[in-house]
């Protein structure tokens, strides 16, 4: 079956410039996922979804990131006056159910900030 | 707060070989341990994953353990193929507090195996 996509793959954006990256989870997955990978480093958390909820965006580093999963399916990460060090691969990941569980990951948004 | 550290950052052996990766943890409690395969370019492919309770799992040529008394795992990859080379993370979630879906990863280890 299809598994988690995530568009556009690469995405260049001037400084200051407002970027939205989306992210569609495998169809049916109650568990949506946000991490930031640095080059050269591993992922790190950025937010979790239940459905449509928000339970946790304690990883967003700044309020220039906001996300959203509205209906429970399609999530859209936006970051706001987008600056270099926002300059990272984004990946989504999605899991059957909620909490703890094995999580399938999206091929990643590649973000260079100029 | 968790640290996941690998070692080594970076292997090179020869087709064949059999090798080892290793991920240590600050914090043993943990809820499970994954580890991950990244290939250039992708996402991460999930290989195993260990729950807590558990010492070991096996697929096909991989094995991986884990000893949480002293926050380490180990993935031992057997009779390693070209098609192995990859940056291979592990990542660990918190065991309590609520948010045992929140990964810490280690930075990867870079496998090359040469034909």
């Amino acid at each position: 079956g299809a598994g988690v996509s995530q568009s556009p793959r690469y995405k260049v954006a001037k400084r200051g410039q407002d970027v939205a990256l989306r992210c569609d989870p495998i169809s049916g997955h109650v568990s949506l996922f946000w991490y930031q990978q640095a080059l050269g480093q591993g992922p790190e958390f950025l937010t979790y979804f239940q459905n449509e909820a928000q339970l946790d965006k304690s990883g967003l580093p700044s309020d220039r990131f906001f996300a959203e999963r509205p209906e429970g399916s399609v999530s859209t990460l936006k970051i706001q006056r987008t600056q270099q060090e926002d300059s990272a691969v984004y990946l989504c990941a999605s899991s059957l159910e909620r909490g703890a569980n094995e999580q399938y990951f999206g091929p990643g948004t590649r973000l260079t900030v100029t | 707060k968790q640290e996941v550290t690998q070692i080594p950052a970076a292997l090179s052996v020869p087709e064949g070989e059999n090798l080892v990766l290793n991920c240590s943890f600050t914090d043993s409690a943990i809820y499970n341990l994954q580890w991950f395969r990244q290939d250039p370019g992708k996402g991460l492919t999930s290989l195993l994953l260990i729950q807590s309770s558990q010492r070991e799992q096996t697929s096909g040529r991989l094995n991986a353990s884990l000893d949480k008394s002293s926050g380490r795992s180990t993935l031992y990859i057997a009779a390693s193929q070209p098609g192995d080379s990859a940056t291979y993370l592990c990542a660990v979630p918190p065991r309590f507090g609520g948010s045992n879906y929140k990964l810490t990863f280690g930075k990867g280890t870079l496998l090359t195996v040469n034909p």
